[in-house]
């Protein structure tokens, strides 16, 4: 089953790109799903199946998958864009939706 | 823009019930897959179980299975989550959330504000 590993912590500047990446073997062939979540608010999707954006999601938010790793990337950071960062894929094999253990993204 | 409203959370000893519900006001979710997702105070999201469409497929993560059951009433527009047998580690906010695309490979699109389910002596 798929152990989805994501660094504990990022620290980025006003205006610069934050890389926040989600680690397992083989997830390039698995939808891989961005949930935000800023303290005290349920999580919100911010990008699913990789690279798609929900409506309402800026630009500056993208995402790829390759190899063994899926890559979520934020553009010209804001302040705003504060919060816990968390991947997300369905594990075939078990039949379970997985979560990594998610990343706090600080803007400094 | 869709809201749910979510209730039936509480403080419980160890071994007693909750039942969770989670109603969808202003959207008609019997299209929709819908899930359970919580977090123990501090820590990560955990995904609990999810419910298909019409209700005949569901799934549980190990820690629940054979505690909890997941339902729906397509007619309330209302998801259920059943918790019997609770633990302390049961303790924490359960989110509900719908997935528009009712595949198990899909993202989780949009969430309800959380319940608080407190387990303790």
């Amino acid at each position: 089953s798929y152990v989805l590993t994501q660094p504990p912590s990022v620290s980025v500047a006003p205006g610069k790109t934050a890389t926040i990446t989600c680690g397992a073997d083989n997830i390039e062939h698995e939808r891989v799903h961005w949930y935000q979540q800023k303290p005290g608010q349920a999580p919100q999707l911010v990008l699913y199946n990789e690279s798609d954006r929900p409506s309402g999601v800026p630009e500056r938010f993208s995402g790829s998958n390759s190899g063994h790793t899926a890559t979520l990337t934020i553009s010209r950071v804001e302040a705003g864009d504060e919060a816990d960062y968390y991947c997300q894929l369905w594990d075939r094999g078990s039949d379970h939706r997985v979560f990594g253990g998610g990343t706090k993204l600080t803007v400094l | 823009q869709v809201q749910l409203v979510g209730s039936g959370g509480g403080m419980v000893q160890p071994g007693k019930s909750l039942r969770l519900s989670c109603a969808a006001p202003r959207v008609a979710v019997r299209d929709y897959g819908l899930s359970w997702v919580r977090q123990a105070p501090g820590k990560g999201l955990e995904w609990v179980t999810s419910i298909s469409s019409g209700g005949a497929e569901r799934s549980y993560a190990a820690s629940v299975k054979g505690r909890f059951t997941i339902s729906r009433d397509n007619t309330r527009n209302t998801l259920y989550l059943q918790m019997n047998s609770l633990r302390v580690e049961d303790t924490g906010l359960y989110f509900c959330a719908i997935c528009v695309r009712d595949r198990e490979d899909a993202s989780l699109d949009y969430w309800g504000p959380g319940i608080l389910v407190s387990v303790s002596s």
